[in-house]
């Protein structure tokens, strides 16, 4: 099975949003709700910002938001902050009890 | 509060074995798959095998089949991951990390990781 793809990069000035795409197949995104993204700042441990497609942890702020369409899903930050300069990494479940990862995108907080 | 702590990484050899361990706490360890995810260095995460709560459902990802194995005690609130023919390509901090639920679908709690290095 192949990682998803996510964009290698993207950008974004404080107070506006970006968003990160993360496409997949049929027999992954596209075929279940367990699609979760991640943040990770450099030397840390990967923090949990979405899970089920949409839905956001105790704790994580409302600006992170999450949605599918078909085989891609989106990561959504809106009101860009300077700590939200990190790598961004999309998963789903695949068949079989396999887990994908997209390939992570960095984010860039201009 | 869940914390995972991993163990058992270092510096070794080209086809030698190494034995990872995970010790868990602050939730109940057997109502969770668990999984190992390992990130080379400077590169992404790379998803390399599960075991749901009773072990019954055990994956891996192809890169490491045949030469990893995944195990559980939960008595011991422990997961293990057994790697033999190590390779210069399996360099990477290797992750521990918990599933929401007893069979696979996201991770939600993660350890800190241990660093495994192969060279000569």
């Amino acid at each position: 099975q192949s990682a998803l793809t996510q964009p290698p990069s993207a950008s974004g000035s404080p107070g506006q949003s970006v968003t990160i795409s993360c496409t997949g197949t049929s027999s992954d995104v596209g075929g279940y709700r367990y699609v979760s993204w991640f943040q990770q700042h450099p030397g840390k441990v990967p923090k949990l910002l979405i899970y089920e497609i949409n839905k956001r942890p105790s704790g994580v702020p409302d600006r992170f938001s999450g949605s599918k369409s078909g085989n891609t899903a989106s990561l959504t930050i809106s009101g860009l902050q300077a700590e939200d300069e990190a790598d961004y990494y999309c998963s789903s479940y695949a068949s079989r009890n396999h887990v994908l990862f997209g390939g992570g995108t960095k984010l860039f907080v201009l | 509060e869940v914390q995972l702590v991993e163990s058992g990484g270092g510096l070794v050899q080209p086809g030698t074995s190494l034995r990872l361990s995970c010790a868990a706490s602050g939730f109940t360890f057997d109502e969770h798959a668990m999984h190992w995810v390992r990130q080379a260095p400077g590169k992404g995460l790379e998803w390399v095998s599960s075991i749901s709560w009773n072990s019954a459902g055990i994956d891996y990802a192809d890169s490491v089949k045949g030469r990893f194995t995944v195990s559980r005690d939960n008595a011991k609130n422990s997961l293990f991951l057994q790697m033999n023919s190590l390779r210069p390509e399996d360099t990477a901090m290797y992750f521990c990390a918990r599933d929401s639920l007893v069979e696979t679908t996201y991770l939600d709690s993660w350890g800190q990781g241990t660093l495994v290095t192969v060279s000569s």
